[in-house]
């Protein structure tokens, strides 16, 4: 069975601390790896990683994969109020094939 | 980017009503989309894959019955709760990926359900 796990579950942070959210996969037939924010909506898209090793960077958030590992980690540094929320990893297939979603870290910034 | 539209946001009514939920890829082609479930502090349930022109695949204990799935267009994909009750209260999610290897999934807004 297709598995995708997220750790820590929830963390606290102090703004201006830099923090790094980890996701593994245990899945057949792995194509990417997505990292979603969500607050009180629906997920918002963050980064799809397909290559190990390659940063991808986007203001205060970068993520890279490493597929000899089968993990990948979410860096925020810096962090504000604003980046409280439940970052979302899931891993995607070829073809119609749904992602496959991590439980989440829901993260809380406090001033 | 891909914008993916859900109407309605939210919705109130009483027991027995049937609710449906549009979603819409507005400025790309979908021939997938996917219906999910989420509960309060829990992660993303798929419930149904969306497949333009045929018949949606449901995930194992999602009633077909009870939600009805209907893609009749590359860019609208629709989830009918019929005869709703207060356990179908819930956050409905669609998403929606762009045709072509290697497209990121993107969501609607989600809708709220509130069966009283």
């Amino acid at each position: 069975e297709d598995k995708v796990v997220q750790s820590p579950l929830s963390l606290v942070v102090h703004e201006g601390d830099t923090v790094t959210l980890n996701c593994s996969y245990e899945v057949t037939n792995f194509r990417s790896l997505l990292w979603y924010k969500q607050e009180k909506k629906a997920p918002t898209f963050l980064f799809m990683l397909t290559s190990s090793g390659i940063e991808k960077k986007s203001g205060r958030l970068s993520s890279i994969l490493d597929k000899k590992e089968l993990s990948s980690i979410l860096n925020i540094t810096a962090t504000q109020t604003g980046d409280s929320a439940i970052y979302l990893c899931a891993v995607g297939f070829s073809g119609n094939t749904p992602l496959v979603f991590g439980k989440g870290t829901r993260l809380s910034v406090i001033a | 980017g891909a914008v993916v539209s859900q109407h309605p946001s939210w919705v109130i009514c009483k027991s027995g009503t049937s609710v449906k939920i549009e979603c819409r890829s507005l400025d790309f082609q979908a021939t997938t989309m996917f219906w999910y479930r989420q509960f309060p502090k829990q992660s993303l349930m798929l419930m149904a894959t969306s497949n333009e022109g045929s018949k949606a695949t449901y995930e194992q204990g999602v009633e077909k019955d009870k939600f009805l799935i209907n893609h009749a267009s590359l860019t609208l994909s629709t989830l009918t709760v019929t005869s709703a009750h207060p356990e179908d209260s819930s956050f409905y999610i669609c998403s929606a990926r762009e045709t072509g290897a290697g497209q990121p999934q993107h969501f609607g807004d989600g809708t709220r359900l509130s069966i009283l």
